[in-house]
């Protein structure tokens, strides 16, 4: 059975500042791999979606890389700003099922 | 194209009733999936359907809930009878084939 998981939960950082958020999974199967972000009381916003054959995708300051083998994606965000704040999930599209992540719940003060 | 489509966005009923949740998914997708989320548990995949048929429904709770897709523009999402613990946001995404899933704003549903 296909896991998801996201380290870590909660990060805050101050404004400017590059991260890295992560994504493992077991089962190394997956057609495509998904970065979302979600506001608060809001829907979840497609960020970057990396299909299987490819390591990694880059839009803006964001950039999502892929390694099947080990199981693992991350999130590279550069130069933080106080308008990332949001949790982001990342889900595996494994068969036909998109499984999710937890999430890691980002905060970026000024 | 306007997106994945949800509604109602807010429902709130008391406990016993029946809950119909809506959802209109992207024109040409042919996956469908009905997602609740919770503090406690996260996201978690109630039902999905692929070209209008349900492909895997392990996730739905109990029998109370249930999921019809009767033509690829719609489907729904019945609770009967809806009970407090069934309190959360209630999401609906489609995708085509695996090009990458687009959500809906969700429907926020409290049983009282």
């Amino acid at each position: 059975k296909q896991e998801v998981t996201q380290i870590p939960a909660a990060l805050s950082v101050p404004e400017g500042e590059n991260l890295v958020l992560n994504c493992s999974f077991t089962d190394s199967a997956i057609y495509n791999l998904q970065w979302f972000r979600q506001d608060p009381g809001k829907g979840l916003t497609s960020l970057l979606l990396i299909q299987s054959s490819q390591r990694e995708q880059t839009s803006g300051r964001l950039n999502a890389s892929l390694d099947k083998s080990s199981g693992r994606s991350t999130l590279y965000i550069a130069a933080s700003q106080p308008g990332d704040s949001a949790t982001y999930l990342c889900a595996v599209l494994d068969t036909d099922k998109l499984i999710f992540g937890t999430g890691t719940r980002l905060q970026v003060f000024p | 194209d306007a997106g994945v489509i949800q509604s109602p966005r807010h429902e709130v009923t008391e406990m016993g009733q029946e809950v119909t949740l809506r959802c209109k998914p992207i024109s040409g997708h042919n996956s469908l999936f009905w997602y609740r989320q919770t503090m406690m548990r996260g996201l978690e995949l109630l039902i999905y359907f692929n070209n209008n048929v349900p492909i895997d429904d392990s996730g739905m709770p109990e029998d109370r809930f249930s999921a019809k897709m009767p033509n690829a523009s719609f489907s729904t999402l019945k609770i009967q009878p809806s009970e407090p613990r069934d309190s959360a946001v209630y999401f609906c995404a489609s995708s085509r084939d695996s090009r990458g899933a687009f959500f809906g704003q969700g429907t926020r549903l409290t049983v009282v």
